[in-house]
């Protein structure tokens, strides 16, 4: 079964710092990946996804995540996080073709300080 | 964006009352999913269905079943829920035409078992 795992459980920056959470997956077949944010009090929205070609995909908010198959990784980054990114970021992975079974994560928080 | 709306939005029940959540979308999408969000479990997959009818069990089912008898509804329901079954529930359906992983979240539902 795939699985995925974020190291950081709780992330706490000032403002201006440069952001990287990590997320690796354990699956040895071809996978979807992404990265949801989920602000206080609201659902999950979708910051960045990867199917395929460039590794290096671009979200919004000037969010990026950098795939490396050889590391089974998918790491989220942001060169200068504000106090309005605070919030808890989730990554997921889907099987791809078929039926998408997707895995999720078990978040981190981040806390932004201004 | 995606049509997709959760009822009741808050629940607050007593231990062995049975609860049903609803999940309405307006995208006449083939799949629909419930996860369920807990603190430091991330988001888990309770049951999914890929039609009328056609449901099948995710990582996290016992103590829940699930109905979908039109296309645009997907009940969840806890025959008798327990203090374990508090938690927040999410409704979701791909976001995109086809199914590649990518989702769309409902606005959750908390739900208390006291």
């Amino acid at each position: 079964a795939q699985s995925v795992s974020q190291h950081n459980h709780h992330v706490i920056l000032s403002e201006a710092a440069s952001l990287e959470l990590g997320c690796n997956y354990s699956y040895g077949g071809t996978v979807n990946l992404f990265w949801y944010v989920q602000y206080p009090g609201q659902h999950l929205q979708l910051l960045l996804k990867y199917f395929s070609g460039d590794p290096l995909v671009k979200g919004i908010k000037g969010f990026e995540a950098e795939f490396i198959k050889s590391k089974f990784s998918f790491n989220l980054r942001k060169p200068s996080v504000q106090w309005s990114d605070t919030a808890e970021y989730f990554c997921a992975v889907s099987h791809s073709g078929g039926y998408q079974k997707v895995t999720f994560g078990t978040g981190t928080k981040l806390q932004v300080i201004p | 964006d995606a049509g997709i709306t959760q009822s009741p939005r808050h629940k607050v029940t007593e231990t062995g009352t049975p609860v049903t959540l609803r999940c309405h979308q307006t995208e006449n999408h083939r799949y629909m999913y419930w996860y369920r969000q807990d603190p430091g479990h991330g988001l888990r997959l309770i049951h999914y269905s890929y039609g009328v009818k056609d449901t099948d069990k995710g990582e996290v089912s016992d103590g829940y079943s699930v109905s979908r008898s039109k296309t645009e509804d997907f009940l969840l329901t806890l025959e008798s829920a327990t203090s374990s079954q508090t938690s927040v529930y999410f409704c979701a359906i791909p976001r995109t035409g086809g199914n590649t992983g990518e989702l769309f979240f409902g606005e959750g539902s908390r739900l208390t078992v006291l």
